[in-house]
């Protein structure tokens, strides 16, 4: 079991640029969430799949941040266009049936200058 | 509504120590709790779960938690604190909707 696997693990870029997120849920895993950690606001659910299909969005902090889950094996998080007060971890974690616990990956370290 | 209070920001223990980490909750219907810890620069890795039954539960690296459903806690405890366990470290309710909601995280440091 590789685990959930983000891609990528660190990303700068310029305000105004498009940033992609990348996430491979566990195998057999039906849950995909999608958060954020920052150290003023910890950690923030940002949206969640069940069987590909997006369930609750409403941590979704503005219209710049999108999310996608095209299958089960694929999740992308995109900011479009990004602005520094986005520059956080973004994790993306999977489970199985609602007693089950997470499984986190690594995260992805972003900065926007 | 759901929730998780974490009330210490920080904890202290001398390695060898018996140590707690303080956690009380808000949910409508049977709660499924958990614990997860984060070390630097790592995803949150679980360590334990309450859905039902024996009120103490066992989990990894040492750790246990006690759930209370009187006092709506559930706290997480190990006999004798190492400095390794030292890490940031989550209560987390599952609710009826099928999120988890986190707590806002205790920073455990174990004292050499």
């Amino acid at each position: 079991d590789a685990g959930v696997i983000q891609s990528p693990r660190h990303e700068v870029t310029e305000m105004g640029q498009e940033v992609t997120l990348r996430c491979k849920p566990i195998s057999g895993h039906d849950y995909l969430f999608w958060y954020r950690q920052t150290m003023m606001r910890g950690l923030e659910l940002l949206i969640y799949f069940n069987n590909n299909v997006p369930i609750d969005d409403s941590g979704m902090p503005e219209d710049r941040f999108s999310a996608k889950m095209p299958n089960a094996s694929f999740s992308t998080l995109k900011i479009q266009p990004s602005e520094p007060r986005d520059s956080a971890v973004y994790f993306c974690a999977t489970s199985g049936q609602k007693n089950q616990p997470q499984h986190f990956g690594d995260g992805t370290r972003l900065s926007i200058l | 509504a759901q929730s998780v209070a974490q009330p210490e920001d920080q904890v202290n223990v001398a390695e060898g120590n018996p140590l707690t980490v303080k956690c009380t909750y808000s949910v409508s219907g049977n709660p499924y709790l958990f614990w997860y810890v984060q070390y630097p620069n790592r995803g949150l890795q679980f360590l334990l779960k309450y859905i039902t039954g024996d009120n103490l539960v066992k989990g990894s690296y040492g750790f246990e938690a006690e759930f209370n459903k009187s006092q709506t806690s559930f706290h997480l405890k190990k006999p004798s604190a190492l400095v390794s366990d030292s890490a940031l470290y989550f209560c987390a309710v599952r609710d009826p909707g099928d999120k988890i909601i986190f707590g806002k995280g205790t920073r455990l440091h174990i004292l050499p």
